[in-house]
């Protein structure tokens, strides 16, 4: 079964603050996405990586950065976290196929709290 | 541009009643669907995907839905709800003409199965 973990399932954080959140899978895929979840919202791409050190943003990138230093590993950094990226942040990972159809998998997600 | 729309945020159904949780869509090219369930304090589970071939497509758990082209509907349905059903489903769309293994995804509809 593929696995992907994430380090942390509930984090609390202050205004200002530089927050790390990390992701890792075990079945050497080479695509891993970083997503945020809002009530009636769904889920939104903050960015994603198809390589090691190779990243492109998603539709709402600002505010975040990530780091792939090895392929099994994605962090998503906020910089200076802020209230308003209180949220669940959901890692997921996928094989690349040509056609782009495969499934993604999701770790368990980190729900996120900036006091 | 691809987008997917849920146009129930919830869904009540009584336990063996069946289940319907609807999803349209909206890409340039030919789409790719997926449905993703997620528990409660879970990451996302795959259910099940359309790429091509027959309308009809089998998942996880009894699930089931039909790619329908000319409704741009991909809905989900159970014959028979069970109350362990009761969770957050989303719809997932990408585009064929669209770079990259990108996903769309729904704002979420949840089921709730009464005994």
């Amino acid at each position: 079964d593929v696995k992907v973990t994430q380090s942390s399932r509930y984090l609390v954080k202050r205004t200002g603050e530089k927050v790390f959140l990390e992701c890792v899978q075990d079945m050497d895929h080479e695509n891993m996405f970083w997503y945020r979840q809002d009530p009636g919202l769904g889920l939104r791409l903050i960015y994603f990586s198809y390589d090691v050190k190779m990243k492109e943003k998603g539709d709402i990138p600002e505010g975040y950065s990530v780091s792939r230093e090895k392929k099994e590993r994605f962090s998503l950094i906020l910089e200076s976290a802020s209230t308003n990226q209180t949220s669940m942040y959901l890692c997921a990972s996928s094989p690349r196929s040509g056609r782009f159809t495969d499934t993604q998998y999701f770790g368990p997600g980190t729900r996120l709290t900036v006091l | 541009a691809q987008s997917v729309a849920q146009p129930e945020d919830q869904v009540n159904v009584a336990e063996g009643n069946p289940l319907t949780v609807k999803c349209t869509y909206s890409v340039s090219g030919n789409p790719y669907l997926f449905w993703y369930v997620q528990y409660p304090n879970r990451g996302l589970q795959f259910l099940l995907k359309y790429i091509t071939g027959d309308n009809l497509v089998k998942g996880s758990y009894g699930f089931e839905a039909e790619f329908n082209k000319s409704q741009t509907s991909f809905h989900l349905k159970k014959p028979s709800a069970l109350v362990s059903d009761s969770a957050l489903y989303f719809c997932a769309v990408r585009d064929e003409k669209a770079a990259g293994n990108k996903l769309t995804f729904g704002g979420g509809t949840r089921v709730l199965v009464k005994p």
